[in-house]
């Protein structure tokens, strides 16, 4: 159960996009169409902000979008705000209810 | 409107226990699928339980196999997270969250402090 990894940090300027990426292995990601990210802001909880590899939750700005290629999935916030500067995690199935989460990116909007 | 909300957070000593619960609303545990995350100060996310909506199947980290045990009322519509034999390590605040679709609905947190 070692967790998925993701950058650091990502930063954009507003408008800008930016894509966080998180990598595992064909026994979570690769082999899972359950990834989800979250994103949390400071002493807040975390709230889904896509399901299911691409799914938006109703409610999540269409600016918010998920795809997988291989063993990495990735976010991809396009046209980026002032208010989406959080940290993000990503989380996959890793088979027999075992989930496991990211190790987190924090997004700075410069 | 659907509502989760943590409680029995506190300070206990290494080797000690404390039982958490998460009371819901706005559905029934009957029907869906739980999970605990927990969050050490300053880090990341950790998933540390998940019990299936008929309570067929549970799981467990690693990190907590052995020490914690997952468990429901359905009566009482709550969830809990018995955890024993607690470590240093285990300090951190947990969340209980709804599965599927994703884990879309989460509580707002209990601290646990285990510590001398």
């Amino acid at each position: 159960q070692s967790a998925l990894t993701q950058p650091r940090s990502v930063s954009g300027s507003p408008g800008q996009s930016v894509t966080i990426s998180c990598t595992g292995t064909s026994s979570d990601v690769g082999g899972s169409n359950y990834v989800s990210w979250y994103q949390q802001h400071p002493g807040k909880a975390p709230k889904l902000m896509i399901y299911d590899v691409s799914q938006r939750p109703s409610g999540v700005p269409d600016r918010f979008s998920g795809s997988k290629s291989g063993n990495t999935a990735s976010l991809t916030i396009s046209g980026l705000q002032a208010e989406d500067e959080a940290d993000y995690y990503c989380c996959s199935f890793a088979g027999s209810y075992i989930f496991v989460f990211g190790t987190g990116t924090k997004v700075t909007v410069l | 409107q659907v509502q989760l909300v943590e409680s029995g957070g506190g300070v206990v000593q290494p080797g000690g226990s404390l039982r958490l619960s998460c009371a819901v609303s706005g559905f029934t545990l009957s029907s869906s699928g739980m999970h605990w995350v927990r969050q050490a100060p300053g880090k990341g996310l950790e998933w540390v339980a998940f019990i299936q909506y008929d309570g067929s199947n549970e799981q467990y980290a690693d990190s907590v196999k052995g020490r914690f045990t997952i468990s429901r009322d359905y009566s009482k519509n709550t969830l809990y997270l018995q955890m024993n034999s607690l470590r240093n390590e285990d300090t951190a605040v947990y969340y209980c969250a709804k599965n599927k679709p994703g884990m879309g609905y989460w509580g707002r947190g209990t601290l646990v402090t285990v510590s001398s």
